[in-house]
């Protein structure tokens, strides 16, 4: 079974500039959640979504957005870049089925900000 | 709201030795899961713990759950270089879905 895989693995953008990125999930799995890990924040929640639904969502502001489609596949969108959203984004899928919510990391993809 | 911290955050051993990292956390979690993460890798996981009591063996590492006291720990047992990495313990409710709470990381090296 194919792992979780997560595209583009590098970015570089410049402030102000928008950013999305994109996660395929474990096969059959629904769930899919999405982190950021900075050297002084550590690991935070995103937001996770759950057959096409956000069914919770971190404290980060509105620029940092997400969707994901009926194949489960998710995307993240972040606008209007700072340099403080330079981090490594982990996308985490789950299947969430038969109380199942351990979740499996996908490679991330390292955005830097400049 | 659940929080989960875990000491030391810097662990610098000797290769041989035993050693234990502890994760404590604020409030009741469902699932508590270890894992491992090497420079500029992603997450992979440890174990994962369910219920009071739970212990989880693999090689030289050992983790336990104690949901009275809200402590987990993990225990390493005579050390090799290759454990060298950053060890994270989260916290899952259930009500949150699939949502990981994450201690700040202890970041482990063996030294020969």
């Amino acid at each position: 079974k194919a792992g979780v895989t997560q595209t583009p693995r590098y970015l570089i953008k410049t402030r102000g500039q928008q950013v999305t990125l994109s996660c395929s999930p474990i096969s059959g799995h629904r769930s899919v959640s999405w982190y950021q890990q900075t050297p002084g924040q550590g690991l935070q929640f995103l937001f996770e979504y759950f057959s096409e639904t956000q069914r919770n969502k971190g404290n980060f502001p509105g620029r940092f957005s997400g969707r994901q489609f009926s194949n489960s596949r998710s995307e993240m969108n972040v606008s209007t870049l700072e340099l403080g959203d330079s981090a490594l984004y982990l996308c985490a899928s789950a299947s969430s089925g038969s109380g199942s919510h351990e979740q499996y990391f996908g490679p991330g993809t390292r955005l830097t900000v400049t | 709201e659940l929080k989960v911290e875990q000491n030391p955050l810097f662990l610098s051993m000797q290769e041989g030795k035993n050693y234990t990292i502890y994760c404590n956390y604020s409030t009741t979690s469902d699932r508590l899961y270890w894992y491992r993460q090497d420079p500029g890798k992603s997450l992979e996981s440890l174990f994962v713990l369910l219920s009071n009591g739970a212990v989880k063996q693999e090689g030289r590492l050992m983790a336990s759950l104690d949901t009275k006291a809200r402590l987990s720990t993990l225990h390493i047992t005579a050390a090799v270089h290759d454990l060298s990495a950053t060890y994270f313990c989260a916290g899952q409710v259930g009500t949150s879905g699939s949502r990981l709470t994450f201690g700040e990381g202890t970041q482990l090296t063996v030294n020969p």
